[in-house]
């Protein structure tokens, strides 16, 4: 079935060092990801979103990377600043569906001083 | 322009109540989302509404819950003789007519339902 799973659980990252966030999914024909943070009390916030005819896509201080090869998506945060601590949540779209999103179990950033 | 507004932000109910959850939609939003977070999970979809109707329930467990949007009012996840396994973040989101993009929903700050 489809799945989209992170590898690891935390991250602790050194304030103004990259951190780089990753993501496994299983469906091969998946056509559109999408990367949320998620602060402690707080829903959702979009980041940013890639279709798989893209290998990268870039926003402020956030990259996103795609492999389809090996089914593979980072998120990668440039000069982490304590403001990104927070859960990262990978997302891949539903077959069949323009709103469901498959989530993966969420990764915790920790920003270290 | 406020965004999504969800209530109560905590709610601890014993198995066997009601559980009603509320959920007001972005100014100019028709479309509303629920969504189950467990811990140390993402969220899944429950169910999709318009205004009066609801357009996908895949995701609703079969039995004790419904949703709904009625022409007036915020949208009510209700879910009756909960159970411990209910225990969940329950997250509200919303999106503008004719939209259908993940990323254009916008989500609210979640109900935390305890069962004891």
């Amino acid at each position: 079935g489809e799945s989209v799973g992170l590898h690891l659980p935390t991250l602790s990252v050194q304030e103004g060092d990259n951190s780089i966030i990753n993501c496994a999914y299983s469906n091969s024909a998946s056509d559109y990801f999408i990367w949320y943070k998620q602060e402690s009390g707080k829903g959702p916030q979009f980041i940013i979103d890639i279709r798989s005819n893209m290998d990268k896509r870039q926003g402020q201080r956030v990259t996103v990377l795609l492999n389809k090869t090996v089914k593979h998506l980072s998120l990668q945060i440039a000069a982490t600043q304590p403001g990104d601590s927070a859960v990262y949540f990978c997302a891949e779209r539903a077959r069949d569906s323009n709103y469901q999103l498959i989530w993966g179990a969420g990764t915790k950033l920790i920003i270290k001083p | 322009n406020a965004g999504v507004m969800q209530n109560p932000r905590h709610l601890v109910r014993r198995r066997g109540q009601e559980a009603r959850l509320r959920c007001s939609p972005m100014k100019g939003h028709s479309h509303v989302y629920w969504y189950r977070q467990l811990p140390e999970e993402g969220l899944k979809f429950m169910v999709y509404l318009q205004k009066e109707n609801i357009i996908d329930e895949s995701g609703m467990p079969k039995e004790r819950f419904s949703a709904e949007f009625p022409k007036e009012g915020p949208s009510i996840l209700r879910i009756q003789q909960v159970v411990r396994g209910d225990s969940a973040a329950y997250f509200c989101a919303s999106s503008p007519p004719l939209a259908g993009a993940p990323y254009e929903q916008y989500f609210g700050p979640g109900t935390r339902l305890t069962v004891t």
